[in-house]
């Protein structure tokens, strides 16, 4: 159980574009989901934090207008990067808490998202 | 400012011996404790929790330990094993909070 999915894994976009990135949970609800980037040898850097229905919280520094996230259902939230630029290049990584294993603590992880602005 | 700090960016343990990976958190007000296993290119990966009303969750190889007192948690797995090389982070948070997670320890387990 706890099963996490992000689509798509990889993706290459050109410079200007905007690019989606979905996370699902496949077998709970996830009453948060949080998005994260890892940057190259260092922790995963939180940049928001979305609760079903209503807007997302950002972490300082992080752009809201540039990563809209929409947290439609209890299943599903989108992270999208809007005029994508090659600093954008990174690793998103989603997660979604939700009462699995009756414990609402925990959060899994999907496998992330390689995404590269050329 | 790192809330959580694990200090050694890498550790190389022989099969079959212990691993032990700590961390160290600055926020009093954390009162739950996480350990993720990280591959290269994939999510991380949920391994054990703590929370603060314990001092050792046991899960198989895996024992968590929380010494509150010093704001400290460490991670052992006996034995050790060649798969179990890959990136462990630690994590801290409160009551249905955010997550704020350390930078990780390569662990190698060599043969």
């Amino acid at each position: 159980g706890a099963v996490v999915s992000q689509h798509p894994s990889r993706v290459i976009c050109k410079s200007g574009t905007s690019v989606k990135i979905e996370c699902r949970s496949l077998d709970f609800q996830a009453t948060t989901m949080f998005w994260y980037r890892q940057f190259p040898k260092k922790s995963l850097m939180l940049m928001a934090t979305s609760n079903e229905g209503s807007k997302a919280t950002y972490e300082q520094g992080v752009e809201k207008d540039k990563f809209l996230i929409n947290h439609a259902s209890l299943t599903l939230s989108t992270l999208t990067v809007t005029s994508a630029h090659p600093e954008d290049s990174s690793f998103y990584i989603c997660s979604a808490r939700g009462y699995t294993t009756g414990n609402s603590y925990e959060q899994y992880f999907g496998p992330g998202t390689r995404l590269t602005v050329t | 400012d790192q809330q959580v700090k694990q200090n050694s960016p890498s550790l190389s343990v022989q099969e079959g011996r212990i691993s032990i990976l700590n961390c160290d958190y600055t926020n009093s007000m954390f009162d739950y404790f996480l350990w993720y296993k990280k591959y290269p290119a994939e999510g991380p990966t949920f391994l054990i929790s703590i929370s603060s009303i314990k001092d050792k969750n046991e899960d198989g190889r895996f024992t968590v330990f929380l010494n509150k007192s010093a704001k400290h948690l460490s991670l052992h797995i006996v034995p050790s094993q060649p798969g179990d090389s890959a990136v462990y982070f630690c994590a801290c948070g409160s009551t249905l909070g955010r997550l704020y997670f350390g930078r990780g320890t390569q662990l190698t387990v060599w043969p």
